[in-house]
C-alpha cells in the first residue's frame, strides 16, 4: 500500500544525545515536511523540502536538521540543541501545488528521559 | 501567518449541525482542511481553491470566500465518528512553500 511510514514510534532521549527520526514515503510525492505537535496545540513546521538536495527552515527549526538525499526519505534529527524536544513528530508528503493535499504518517512521540 | 479557527471548541449531541471557520488576514489561494483524532495523525478532509466554490464529502461540506479570505466547514448531522480536532491550513500561493500554515484546531466532541 502506498504511504508513509514514521518510525520509530515511540522514542527517549537523554540529556546531550542526537536522536533521528526517519520517514519514508513510496506515494512518489516531491515535497516532504516535519512538523511538531506539542499537546493541544496545532502543527508548527519544522522542515520543508521540495526536491532533493533542497531544503527550507520552517519557523522553529531551532535545534533540528534534515537531510533529503533519496525522494522517498526525509529524516529528521533532534540535536541536543533542542532543548525541549518532548512532542509529537509527523511527517507529511505532497505534491508541489496547492491544490494537493497532505499524506501523513502515524507520527513519533519522542520524551526525555 | 497563522489563520483564526473559531470556535476553539465545539460539543454536539448526534445529529446536530456545526460550522468551524476558518479566516486569514492574507489573500488566500487555497484553503486545506484535516480531522484529527487522539494521538492518530491528520486525515485529509478536502481542499478549497480561491474562486469560492463549496465542495462536500458525505455529510461535510465546506465553502471559500476568497474576498474575505475565510472557509468554512459544514459538519450536517453529526455522527459519533465526527469528534476530533478539525484543522484548517491555508497557503497564499499555488506552490506550497514554507509559506502553508495550520490553524490551532478546533475541537469538536460528538456526544450519543
Amino acid at each position: 500500500d502506498g504511504g508513509i511510514t514514521q518510525s520509530p514510534k515511540y522514542l527517549f532521549r537523554k540529556e546531550g544525545q542526537n536522536v533521528t527520526l526517519s520517514c519514508e514515503q513510496n506515494l512518489n510525492h516531491d515535497a516532504m515536511y516535519w512538523y511538531r505537535q506539542d499537546p493541544g496545540q496545532g502543527l508548527r513546521l519544522i522542515y520543508y523540502s521540495q526536491i532533493v538536495n533542497d531544503f527550507q527552515k520552517g519557523d522553529i527549526a531551532e535545534g533540528y536538521s534534515v537531510s533529503r538525499e533519496k525522494k522517498e526519505s526525509f529524516p529528521l534529527t533532534v540535536t541536543s540543541a533542542q532543548k525541549n524536544p518532548t512532542a509529537f513528530y509527523l511527517c507529511a508528503a505532497s505534491g508541489r501545488e496547492g491544490f494537493q493535499p497532505q499524506h501523513f504518517g502515524d507520527g513519533t512521540r519522542l520524551s526525555i528521559l | 501567518q497563522q489563520p483564526v479557527q473559531s470556535p476553539q471548541a465545539v460539543i454536539l449531541r448526534e445529529g446536530e449541525d456545526a460550522v468551524i471557520n476558518c479566516s486569514s488576514s492574507k489573500a488566500l489561494y487555497s484553503v486545506h482542511w484535516y480531522r484529527q483524532k487522539h494521538g492518530e495523525a491528520p486525515v485529509f478532509l478536502m481542499i478549497l481553491l480561491k474562486g469560492g466554490e463549496q465542495k462536500g464529502h458525505e455529510k461535510i461540506s465546506a465553502s471559500f470566500n476568497e474576498k474575505k479570505q475565510q472557509s468554512s466547514l459544514y459538519l450536517t448531522a453529526s455522527q459519533l465518528s465526527y469528534s476530533g480536532t478539525y484543522f484548517c491550513g491555508t497557503s497564499p500561493r499555488d506552490n506550497y512553500g514554507q509559506n502553508f500554515v495550520f490553524g490551532p484546531g478546533t475541537r469538536l466532541s460528538v456526544l450519543p
